[in-house]
């Protein structure tokens, strides 16, 4: 039971290139998240979804999408990477809604936009 | 809207000794809280979480954090801290119809031997 996976670990870009986050859960959960963290401003939901083929924006969505083709697995893509976007991103999921499940988190995605 | 602030940026404490991390949130309603703790480099473990009920709450790791609605506060604390406590802490609200938390800053911990 590995939990929740996040690919790659750490991944340099340059400014308008794109990529994919893979976040993965082996716990069945039906909820999952994408946030990202900075220094002092705490974690902040990018997107999330309560649902295999759902997503919906959370408050910081300019800039990424997302998408949630499987129940265990939820992807985040910049389509054109911008400086503002070098972050730390962490993958959470839960079995219900957050007033009443616990989320658990992934280990985080290091992404630095040059 | 709902907000969670975290007054202090960085603590630092001797080992040994007492150690209380402050939270307010803005909610108008009964919130649900939680206090996480992220370790260098690691992802955020869920500490405990207060829903309902007895207002003192306990943890893992020995922590504890009281509720109180008349202060709209939800403080976490730990009688006696050890080195391996030294981590960054947050405390975050979930409320309201949308499946979200919502995070302080957090409180970056430093434990003096």
């Amino acid at each position: 039971n590995a939990g929740v996976t996040q690919t790659p670990k750490f991944r340099v870009l340059k400014t308008g290139q794109s990529m994919t986050l893979l976040c993965a859960q082996d716990m069945n959960h039906e909820y999952m998240y994408w946030y990202r963290q900075d220094p002092g401003m705490g974690l902040r939901l990018i997107h999330y979804s309560v649902g295999e083929g759902t997503t919906a924006k959370g408050e910081v969505p300019d800039g990424y999408n997302v998408s949630r083709l499987k129940k265990q697995n939820f992807l985040l893509g910049l389509e054109s990477a911008a400086p503002s976007q070098t972050s730390v991103y962490f993958c959470a999921s839960s079995s219900t809604g957050p007033r009443t499940e616990t989320q658990y988190f992934g280990p985080g995605t290091r992404l630095l936009v040059l | 809207a709902q907000s969670v602030t975290q007054p202090d940026i960085h603590i630092t404490v001797s080992e040994g000794a007492s150690l209380e991390l402050r939270c307010n949130y803005s909610y108008g309603a009964t919130p649900y809280l939680f206090w996480y703790v992220q370790s260098p480099g690691q992802g955020l473990q869920l500490l405990l979480k207060y829903f309902s009920g007895d207002t003192l709450v306990q943890g893992i790791k020995g922590f504890e954090a009281e509720f109180k609605r008349s202060q709209s506060s939800f403080n976490l604390r730990k009688p006696s801290v050890h080195w391996s406590d030294a981590a960054e802490y947050f405390c975050a609200v979930g409320a309201g119809g949308a499946q979200k938390l919502v995070f302080g800053q957090g409180t970056r911990l430093t434990i003096n031997p």
